[in-house]
């Protein structure tokens, strides 16, 4: 069983569409989760970072974590062209070392 | 800041031949990072090293090797290029704090095709 499991996609949705990315993990031991975009031919980059279970909102974006479940979501609101990405759940136990999730890629159609 | 700088961008390399991926970040970061990204596998760690001459494997390291003689550079090296090392590969550096202060940067990758 991977570590961490995610949806490759694609997602393809009309603009101002609610947007429900997921990732699910079997290790308990993960505290702290985390969400990267990455745009077509770019690296990575940190979106949002969750601490143990609970809701985070950043703008349109939030980030959730049922730990009970060992599920994390991201969710996009009002979603725009310009959020078409690829999106990578990470999770990390409190090392140095984060294990990341294939990655969904998100098409918002204007 | 230029935070994590990859060359060269694009690489083409033939079956057996040999070749240095370089990786330089300016942040002070502790850890480094090498990924290879394959469409739709994620990234795969192949090296990490915690500090200047410290390097350990990640899950792929077979056919590559690296060095950390600074806290900014980590080059990866190639050696007897194959078609499987076709990918694109990442560079990345975090502070090493653990948690979210492990945030990792990335760089902007490397094409590389083996023929």
């Amino acid at each position: 069983q991977k570590e961490v499991e995610q949806d490759p996609g694609p997602l393809s949705v009309p603009e101002g569409a609610i947007v429900s990315l997921n990732c699910t993990y079997s290790n308990s031991a993960f505290q702290y989760f985390m969400w990267y975009r990455q745009y077509s031919r770019k690296g990575p980059e940190l979106l949002m970072y969750t601490y143990s279970s609970g809701n985070k909102e950043d703008g349109r974006f939030t980030a959730q974590v049922d730990k009970s479940s060992k599920y994390i979501s991201l969710f996009i609101r009002d979603s725009q062209p310009s959020d078409s990405a690829t999106y990578l759940c990470a999770l990390n136990t409190g090392g140095f070392k984060t294990i990341f999730g294939a990655g969904t890629r998100l098409f918002v159609k204007a | 800041n230029a935070g994590v700088t990859q060359t060269p961008k694009f690489r083409i390399l033939k079956i057996g031949q040999s070749m240095t991926l370089q990786c330089t970040q300016d942040m002070n970061h502790n850890y480094m990072y090498w990924y290879r990204q394959d469409p739709g596998m994620g990234l795969k760690l192949i090296y990490y090293s915690v500090g200047a001459g410290i390097t350990d494997k990640g899950e792929v390291p077979n056919g590559y090797n690296v060095s950390r003689s600074t806290t900014e550079d980590f080059p990866l090296r190639l050696e007897l290029a194959a078609p499987s090392q076709t990918s694109v590969y990442f560079c990345a550096s975090s502070s090493g704090g653990g948690g979210v202060a492990d945030t990792q940067y990335f760089g902007p990758g490397t094409r590389l095709t083996v023929l």
